[in-house]
């Protein structure tokens, strides 16, 4: 049981490319979730889903794209990176009544 | 969801309880209690959740006051490897349609040996 798998560990990215960040789940949780975290911070959500085909906007959805096509799939994309969006970025997934499940997260550097 | 306020940061000597109070002073009576660490950087992991009951499991105890306006999160002995950051938030379960955990800067524990 793998639980929350966040893919790649660490990126370097040029301002303006763009890129996928890969989450996946293995738990048949209906909720999955994409955090920032900036250094000192707190984690501030982004984009958030309650179901395969539902998505809604966080607190800084800006710059950021999300889908869910699958239950066990959540990809955040950057389609045009910019230096403020250099941060380490975390999925985490749970069930209605169930706590969070976070993965290890992705630690983004765009130059 | 309420607001919460902890201490910036906290230390307790390896072997000893370490209590760690939270403030939730606007928390609505259908809110939990949840506790979560992040140990350097890691994913943050869930410890504990309550609602008005205190609460105990093999990783931590839950007090939670009767008025349900602050808790304390109790590491009853402590560890090295329980150095951390811990967060206090407060969230409607099973709220369908809001996922938000609201996450604020939290108590950061260091465990002197």
């Amino acid at each position: 049981n793998a639980g929350v798998t966040q893919t790649p560990k660490f990126q370097v990215l040029k301002t303006g490319q763009s890129m996928t960040l890969q989450c996946a789940q293995d738990m048949n949780h209906e909720y999955m979730s994409w955090y920032r975290q900036d250094p000192g911070m707190g984690l501030r959500l982004i984009h958030y889903s309650v179901g395969a085909g539902i998505t809604d906007q966080g607190e800084v959805p800006n710059g950021y794209n999300v889908s869910r096509s699958t239950t066990e799939d959540f990809p955040l994309r950057l389609l045009s990176a910019a230096p403020s969006q250099t941060s380490v970025y975390f999925c985490a997934s749970r069930n209605r009544d169930s706590e969070a499940f976070f993965g290890q997260g992705t630690r983004l550097t765009v130059v | 969801d309420a607001k919460t306020t902890q201490p910036t940061s906290m230390d307790c000597a390896e072997g000893r309880a370490a209590n760690l109070p939270c403030n939730h002073s606007t928390i609505s009576g259908n809110e939990y209690v949840y506790w979560y660490r992040q140990i350097h950087s890691q994913g943050p992991q869930y410890i504990i959740h309550g609602l008005k009951n205190n609460e105990t499991n093999e990783m931590a105890s839950l007090i939670i006051t009767e008025d349900r306006k602050s808790s304390t999160l109790i590491l009853p002995h402590a560890t090295l490897r329980d150095t951390a950051v811990y967060y206090c938030i407060v969230r409607l379960i099973s709220n369908f349609g809001n996922e938000k955990l609201t996450f604020g800067t939290g108590t950061r524990l260091t465990i002197i040996p």
